[in-house]
């Protein structure tokens, strides 16, 4: 059974920095990979879709990576926001039916 | 308009009621999903239909059915609610003829149930 781990669970950093999440899957058998966007009580926005022939994705300030062999990925946020603070999900489609397994995920606070 | 919307977006109902949710999209995908996000545990799938006369059960079905009543309406039910369905609903769709099967989620309904 798939299962996929975001740590860490938290993190706080000022203005400016740049910072990584981590998200890690335990079948490298994988079709591909989404990171997503929450706001609180809102829905999902997607960020980034890696598919499982690639290496990375970028879009702005975020950029992810894809280990599929050592079942990792990371979403790199350059230059970090007060805007860019919410919840940040990774999740994982199988080769099988494309369904959808999520993180937890990491919540983010930007500090001005 | 947003692509995936669903109503109602926030519900209090009674142990026992009968609720519907339902969700539709203007995507033309052939692929829906629903999925419950609680705190601490991620979201995970319910009911996911491939097209209309395709419905499968996810990993957490019980207490809940659904209806697809149209290529672009997924309904959720919840027979007879209880607490420990209090969650937020998502419903989601995929396009399987694009090979990413990217999915795209709606805004989410908040379930209380008390």
């Amino acid at each position: 059974k798939q299962e996929v781990t975001q740590i860490p669970a938290a993190l706080s950093v000022p203005e400016g920095e740049n910072l990584v999440l981590n998200c890690s899957f335990t079948d490298s058998a994988i079709y591909n990979l989404q990171w997503f966007r929450q706001d609180p009580g809102k829905g999902l926005t997607s960020l980034l879709l890696i598919q499982s022939s690639q290496r990375e994705q970028t879009s702005g300030r975020l950029n992810a990576s894809l280990d599929k062999s050592s079942g990792r990925s990371t979403l790199y946020i350059a230059a970090s926001q007060p805007g860019d603070s919410a919840t940040y999900l990774c999740a994982v489609i199988g080769t099988g039916f494309q369904k959808l397994v999520f993180g937890t995920g990491t919540r983010l606070l930007v500090s001005p | 308009d947003a692509d995936v919307t669903q109503t109602p977006r926030n519900r209090i109902t009674k142990t026992g009621k009968r609720i519907m949710l339902e969700c539709s999209q203007t995507k033309g995908h052939d692929r829906m999903y629903w999925y419950r996000q609680d705190p601490g545990l991620g979201l995970r799938l319910i009911y996911y239909s491939f097209d209309v006369k395709d419905i499968n059960k996810g990993e957490i079905s019980d207490g809940y059915s659904v209806s697809r009543q149209a290529q672009a309406k997924f309904s959720l039910s919840l027979e007879s609610a209880i607490p420990n369905q209090t969650a937020l609903y998502f419903c989601a769709t995929s396009d399987s003829t694009h090979s990413s099967y990217e999915q795209y989620f709606g805004p989410g309904t908040r379930l209380t149930v008390t």
